[in-house]
């Protein structure tokens, strides 16, 4: 079965600290895709980051910065600094590689409040 | 600008009356899909699309129509809407291929009400 874990349900941080979003997933494929999506509050889904599984190079993108480890079936995302407007639930997502862009598993998401 | 559209973006509507939410998308995807968003379930898929007349059920079907007669659009039809299909509806759109492709992009998200 495949399956996309957070575990973190909702996380609180004040401005301009760091906050990393763990995202465990499971699957028995050997080649597969790692998604990152936003929804802020006005309900959007906005896509953040793509990631394929024989790709384990760490990405960074501005305050934005992603850390793929297969060993610990893992795709963490860390937020530097973080801002207000970073305030939104983030999901973590799951793709086989051969159901890419049709089947898209889901975890149940991180809601980030940054307070001022 | 590349995007999915949805509409309406909000719906109340009475238990048994057909409604169709429509999708289209203007950057030439050959996958579209519905997914539901409900609290404590997550996000799970309704249908998918791969081709034009080419469609296929995904984790919740039941109660869902579709059809994909054209490449852009891909509308969620509801022949008899139930309270329980009270959510907030997403339509997804994706190219297949290794190049970018497997990415969904998703519309704005259209919240149904079914009283």
């Amino acid at each position: 079965a495949q399956k996309v874990t957070q575990a973190q349900t909702e996380i609180s941080v004040v401005e301009k600290e760091d906050v990393t979003l763990d995202c465990v997933y499971e699957t028995r494929d050997t080649t597969y895709y790692l998604f990152w999506y936003k929804q802020p509050p006005s309900g959007e889904l906005v896509f953040l980051i793509r990631r394929n599984s024989f790709d384990e190079q760490n990405e960074i993108s501005g305050r934005y910065s992603w850390n793929f480890q297969k060993s610990t079936s893992s795709f963490n995302f860390t937020i530097t600094a973080s801002q207000v407007v970073d305030s939104a639930v983030y999901f973590c997502a799951l793709s086989p590689f051969n159901q890419a862009g049709t089947a898209l598993i889901f975890g149940k998401g991180t809601t980030l409040s940054v307070s001022s | 600008e590349a995007q999915v559209t949805q509409n309406p973006r909000y719906l109340i509507t009475v238990t048994g009356k057909k409604l169709t939410v429509t999708c289209s998308q203007n950057m030439n995807h050959e996958y579209m899909s519905w997914y539901r968003q409900d609290p404590g379930l997550g996000l799970r898929q309704i249908y998918y699309s791969m081709n034009v007349e080419v469609t296929d059920k995904g984790d919740v079907p039941e109660g869902y129509k579709v059809s994909r007669k054209e490449k852009r659009n891909f509308p969620l039809i509801l022949e008899s809407p139930s309270p329980n299909q009270t959510s907030l509806y997403f339509c997804a759109s994706s190219s297949p291929g290794l190049a970018g492709g497997g990415t969904q992009y998703f519309g704005p998200g259209t919240r149904l009400t079914v009283l």
